[in-house]
Protein backbone atom coordinates (compact mmCIF):
# COMPACT_ATOMS: atom_id res chain seq x y z
CA UNK A 1 0.00 0.00 0.00
CA UNK A 2 1.49 3.36 -0.79
CA UNK A 3 -1.25 5.24 1.07
CA UNK A 4 -1.52 9.05 0.01
CA UNK A 5 1.04 9.97 -2.99
CA UNK A 6 1.19 13.29 -3.93
CA UNK A 7 3.02 14.23 -7.41
CA UNK A 8 5.43 16.78 -7.78
CA UNK A 9 7.52 16.72 -4.43
CA UNK A 10 8.73 20.50 -5.75
CA UNK A 11 7.95 22.72 -8.30
CA UNK A 12 9.06 26.48 -9.14
CA UNK A 13 7.19 28.78 -10.74
CA UNK A 14 6.82 31.96 -12.12
CA UNK A 15 4.18 34.36 -11.26
CA UNK A 16 0.50 34.22 -13.76
CA UNK A 17 1.68 30.25 -14.88
CA UNK A 18 -0.79 27.40 -13.99
CA UNK A 19 -0.15 23.94 -12.51
CA UNK A 20 -2.35 21.08 -11.20
CA UNK A 21 -0.93 19.35 -7.80
CA UNK A 22 -2.11 15.66 -8.49
CA UNK A 23 -3.17 13.21 -5.27
CA UNK A 24 -3.90 9.56 -5.26
CA UNK A 25 -4.84 7.14 -2.56
CA UNK A 26 -5.28 3.71 -2.06
CA UNK A 27 -7.25 3.15 1.03
CA UNK A 28 -10.50 3.62 -0.26
CA UNK A 29 -11.41 6.49 1.88
CA UNK A 30 -14.47 8.64 1.19
CA UNK A 31 -12.76 11.85 2.19
CA UNK A 32 -10.25 13.40 0.03
CA UNK A 33 -8.55 17.36 1.50
CA UNK A 34 -6.16 19.49 0.62
CA UNK A 35 -4.26 21.95 3.38
CA UNK A 36 -1.22 24.67 2.54
CA UNK A 37 1.43 24.76 5.22
CA UNK A 38 3.29 28.15 5.90
CA UNK A 39 6.29 28.56 7.94
CA UNK A 40 4.84 29.46 11.58
CA UNK A 41 1.55 27.79 10.67
CA UNK A 42 -0.17 25.11 11.13
CA UNK A 43 -1.85 23.71 8.39
CA UNK A 44 -4.87 25.23 6.90
CA UNK A 45 -7.65 23.55 4.61
CA UNK A 46 -8.01 24.62 0.95
CA UNK A 47 -10.85 22.46 -0.55
CA UNK A 48 -12.79 18.96 1.04
CA UNK A 49 -14.01 16.40 -0.71
CA UNK A 50 -16.53 14.28 1.43
CA UNK A 51 -17.05 11.77 -1.30
CA UNK A 52 -16.62 10.99 -5.04
CA UNK A 53 -18.37 13.78 -7.02
CA UNK A 54 -18.45 16.15 -4.04
CA UNK A 55 -15.82 19.03 -3.18
CA UNK A 56 -16.31 22.11 -0.73
CA UNK A 57 -14.43 25.07 0.05
CA UNK A 58 -12.18 25.33 3.08
CA UNK A 59 -10.97 28.19 4.81
CA UNK A 60 -8.27 29.51 2.21
CA UNK A 61 -10.07 28.97 -1.25
CA UNK A 62 -9.30 32.10 -3.21
CA UNK A 63 -6.87 31.32 -5.84
CA UNK A 64 -7.19 27.24 -6.10
CA UNK A 65 -9.39 24.78 -8.31
CA UNK A 66 -10.47 20.97 -7.36
CA UNK A 67 -11.38 18.32 -9.07
CA UNK A 68 -12.25 14.65 -7.80
CA UNK A 69 -11.93 12.58 -10.72
CA UNK A 70 -12.73 9.34 -8.97
CA UNK A 71 -12.58 7.86 -5.78
CA UNK A 72 -8.62 7.83 -5.65
CA UNK A 73 -7.71 11.09 -6.92
CA UNK A 74 -8.01 14.52 -5.53
CA UNK A 75 -6.02 17.18 -7.51
CA UNK A 76 -5.47 21.24 -6.79
CA UNK A 77 -5.19 23.36 -9.32
CA UNK A 78 -3.32 26.94 -9.45
CA UNK A 79 -5.22 28.76 -12.45
CA UNK A 80 -2.74 32.12 -12.07
CA UNK A 81 0.08 31.42 -9.34
CA UNK A 82 1.06 34.39 -7.10
CA UNK A 83 3.52 34.65 -5.13
CA UNK A 84 1.34 34.58 -2.01
CA UNK A 85 0.44 30.78 -2.73
CA UNK A 86 4.35 30.01 -2.21
CA UNK A 87 3.84 27.08 -0.09
CA UNK A 88 3.96 23.51 1.32
CA UNK A 89 0.62 21.57 0.00
CA UNK A 90 -0.40 18.95 1.59
CA UNK A 91 -3.01 16.23 0.59
CA UNK A 92 -4.79 14.03 2.91
CA UNK A 93 -7.60 11.30 2.98
CA UNK A 94 -9.54 9.64 5.96
CA UNK A 95 -13.08 7.49 6.14
CA UNK A 96 -16.20 9.88 6.43
CA UNK A 97 -16.65 10.51 10.16
CA UNK A 98 -15.21 13.05 12.69
CA UNK A 99 -13.63 10.08 14.73
CA UNK A 100 -11.25 9.29 11.91
CA UNK A 101 -7.35 10.47 11.37
CA UNK A 102 -6.43 11.65 8.69
CA UNK A 103 -3.67 9.70 6.36
CA UNK A 104 -1.21 12.84 4.72
CA UNK A 105 0.91 12.59 1.69
CA UNK A 106 4.27 13.15 1.47
CA UNK A 107 3.67 17.29 0.66
CA UNK A 108 4.36 19.39 -2.36
CA UNK A 109 6.74 22.10 -1.78
CA UNK A 110 6.10 24.95 -4.38
CA UNK A 111 7.73 27.93 -4.53
CA UNK A 112 6.04 31.37 -6.89
CA UNK A 113 8.37 33.56 -7.95
CA UNK B 1 -11.04 33.42 17.82
CA UNK B 2 -8.56 30.79 17.36
CA UNK B 3 -9.98 26.97 17.53
CA UNK B 4 -6.76 25.81 19.12
CA UNK B 5 -4.34 27.34 20.81
CA UNK B 6 -0.52 26.20 21.40
CA UNK B 7 0.98 28.36 23.43
CA UNK B 8 4.27 26.68 23.29
CA UNK B 9 6.48 28.24 20.23
CA UNK B 10 9.65 25.84 21.19
CA UNK B 11 10.60 23.57 23.84
CA UNK B 12 14.15 21.94 25.22
CA UNK B 13 13.99 18.86 27.04
CA UNK B 14 16.58 16.72 28.46
CA UNK B 15 16.66 13.14 26.82
CA UNK B 16 14.84 10.75 29.17
CA UNK B 17 12.69 13.39 30.94
CA UNK B 18 8.73 13.55 30.06
CA UNK B 19 7.21 16.87 28.25
CA UNK B 20 4.06 18.11 28.12
CA UNK B 21 2.62 19.70 25.30
CA UNK B 22 0.01 22.16 25.44
CA UNK B 23 -3.15 22.30 23.50
CA UNK B 24 -6.19 23.98 24.24
CA UNK B 25 -9.48 24.15 21.85
CA UNK B 26 -13.04 25.84 21.29
CA UNK B 27 -16.01 24.50 19.86
CA UNK B 28 -19.62 24.95 20.92
CA UNK B 29 -19.90 20.98 18.93
CA UNK B 30 -20.64 18.18 21.85
CA UNK B 31 -18.91 16.09 19.48
CA UNK B 32 -15.39 16.22 18.28
CA UNK B 33 -12.42 14.37 17.62
CA UNK B 34 -9.14 15.91 18.56
CA UNK B 35 -5.85 14.88 17.18
CA UNK B 36 -1.96 14.98 17.69
CA UNK B 37 0.64 15.10 14.69
CA UNK B 38 4.26 14.99 14.58
CA UNK B 39 6.11 16.22 11.74
CA UNK B 40 10.03 15.84 11.51
CA UNK B 41 12.34 18.11 9.85
CA UNK B 42 11.69 15.77 7.04
CA UNK B 43 8.43 17.69 6.79
CA UNK B 44 5.99 14.09 7.07
CA UNK B 45 3.02 14.44 9.32
CA UNK B 46 2.38 11.79 11.28
CA UNK B 47 -0.54 10.61 13.25
CA UNK B 48 0.31 10.17 17.06
CA UNK B 49 -3.03 9.55 18.98
CA UNK B 50 -6.72 10.43 19.09
CA UNK B 51 -9.51 11.43 21.87
CA UNK B 52 -13.15 11.26 20.98
CA UNK B 53 -15.35 14.33 22.93
CA UNK B 54 -17.11 11.25 24.50
CA UNK B 55 -14.11 9.15 25.82
CA UNK B 56 -14.32 8.84 29.17
CA UNK B 57 -10.54 7.71 29.30
CA UNK B 58 -7.65 9.45 28.36
CA UNK B 59 -6.28 7.79 25.59
CA UNK B 60 -2.49 6.02 25.11
CA UNK B 61 -0.68 4.70 22.49
CA UNK B 62 2.69 3.71 23.50
CA UNK B 63 5.16 6.38 24.90
CA UNK B 64 1.94 9.13 24.73
CA UNK B 65 -0.51 9.58 26.01
CA UNK B 66 -3.06 12.53 25.76
CA UNK B 67 -4.63 14.44 29.49
CA UNK B 68 -7.72 15.21 28.15
CA UNK B 69 -9.34 17.82 30.79
CA UNK B 70 -12.67 18.30 29.15
CA UNK B 71 -14.74 21.22 30.99
CA UNK B 72 -11.06 23.63 30.36
CA UNK B 73 -10.94 22.65 26.95
CA UNK B 74 -7.59 21.02 27.21
CA UNK B 75 -6.06 18.21 25.84
CA UNK B 76 -2.21 17.82 26.42
CA UNK B 77 0.08 15.51 24.75
CA UNK B 78 2.14 14.07 27.42
CA UNK B 79 5.20 11.84 26.31
CA UNK B 80 7.21 10.21 28.36
CA UNK B 81 10.91 8.80 28.30
CA UNK B 82 12.07 11.28 25.88
CA UNK B 83 14.43 10.31 23.22
CA UNK B 84 16.47 12.61 20.74
CA UNK B 85 14.13 11.08 17.93
CA UNK B 86 11.01 12.73 18.96
CA UNK B 87 12.55 15.90 18.29
CA UNK B 88 10.23 18.13 15.81
CA UNK B 89 6.83 19.98 15.26
CA UNK B 90 4.13 18.36 17.20
CA UNK B 91 0.25 19.67 15.72
CA UNK B 92 -2.39 19.82 17.84
CA UNK B 93 -5.78 19.25 15.34
CA UNK B 94 -9.46 19.06 16.02
CA UNK B 95 -12.17 17.97 13.87
CA UNK B 96 -15.86 18.83 14.79
CA UNK B 97 -18.72 16.36 13.95
CA UNK B 98 -20.97 19.39 12.72
CA UNK B 99 -18.20 22.19 12.05
CA UNK B 100 -20.43 24.85 13.05
CA UNK B 101 -21.73 24.80 9.73
CA UNK B 102 -18.37 25.46 8.27
CA UNK B 103 -15.77 23.12 6.20
CA UNK B 104 -15.22 19.52 7.27
CA UNK B 105 -11.66 19.10 8.10
CA UNK B 106 -8.96 19.50 10.58
CA UNK B 107 -8.37 23.07 12.37
CA UNK B 108 -4.71 22.89 13.21
CA UNK B 109 -2.85 24.88 15.81
CA UNK B 110 0.43 26.35 15.11
CA UNK B 111 2.28 23.56 16.45
CA UNK B 112 5.33 23.42 18.79
CA UNK B 113 8.88 22.82 18.33
CA UNK B 114 10.42 20.42 20.74
CA UNK B 115 13.95 19.83 20.78
CA UNK B 116 15.44 17.18 23.12
CA UNK B 117 18.85 17.34 24.26
CA UNK B 118 21.42 14.65 24.81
Amino acid sequence: NAGVTQTPKFQVLKTGQSMTLQCAQDMNHNSMYWYRQDPGMGLRLIYYSASEGTTDKGEVPNGYNVSRLNKREFSLRLESAAPSQTSVYFCASSPSGYVNEQFFGPGTRLTVL
Amino acid sequence: AQKITQTQPGMFVQEKEAVTLDCTYDTSDQSYGLFWYKQPSSGEMIFLIYQGSYDEQNATEGRYSLNFQKARKSANLVISASQLGDSAMYFCAMREKYSGGGADGLTFGKGTHLIIQP
